[in-house]
């Protein structure tokens, strides 16, 4: 297996354009995640999905941010309109069904907004 | 809720030396926990895991930590390092009353010097 897979690995905008960032999990795996990394506030869980349907997303900053998974292979992170604060490495993570407790990450994607 | 404190947010060290980073966490319930690795520019990798059983849990590249439930502490460690060691590393927690989502500690950055 692949691993997860993540594009765009770098996407430079600027302020004010819609940006989406693309996952695609690890075949068979259940639950979808999207974590942002930045050096003020580490590692932060936007929002999971278990079996396709919107668990959590009470990670999720704001309205601008939106994320949607229209089938089990593949899930997508929105921003929409962009700000510099928003510069940071998404990274979206899978794990099995229930009784695994491992999540195999992406290797990310690093976010500039100029 | 859970939390996890990593004490020590940089932690350098000459090669071939033993190193212990540190990982502390909170929760009134049972816990799982986790060590991961961030090589530069890379995605998160596990390197171990206590579910539950022996509190003495060995991992890839010669890692090790032990869980200690009254003092609440995950500490990883590694009785000698490689340059090849240096990188980011995460301590996580799950409990069971929280879903599916891992909380994460702030980070360590192991830096081996030659």
């Amino acid at each position: 297996d692949a691993g997860v897979i993540q594009s765009p690995r770098h996407e430079v905008t600027e302020m004010g354009q819609e940006v989406t960032l693309r996952c695609k999990p690890i075949s068979g795996h259940d639950y979808l995640f999207w974590y942002r990394q930045t050096m003020m506030r580490g590692l932060e869980l936007l929002i999971y999905f278990n079996n396709n349907v919107p668990i959590d997303d009470s990670g999720m900053p704001e309205d601008r941010f939106s994320a949607k998974m229209p089938n089990a292979s593949f899930s997508t992170l929105k921003i929409q309109p962009s700000e510099p604060r928003d510069s940071a490495v998404y990274f979206c993570a899978s794990r099995p069904g229930t009784g695994y407790n491992e999540q195999f990450f992406g290797p990310g994607t690093r976010l500039t907004v100029l | 809720a859970q939390s996890v404190t990593q004490l020590d947010s940089q932690v350098p060290v000459f090669e071939e030396a033993p190193v212990e980073l540190r990982c502390n966490y909170s929760s009134s319930v049972s816990v799982y926990l986790f060590w991961y690795v961030q090589y530069p520019n890379q995605g998160l990798q596990l390197l171990l895991k206590y579910l539950s059983g022996s509190t003495l849990v060995k991992g890839i590249n010669g890692f090790e930590a032990e869980f200690n439930k009254s003092q609440t502490s995950f500490h990883l460690r590694k009785p000698s390092v490689h340059i090849s060691d240096t990188a980011e590393y995460f301590c996580a927690v799950r409990t069971n009353n929280a879903g599916n989502m891992l909380t994460f500690g702030g980070g360590t950055r192991l830096m081996v010097k030659p």
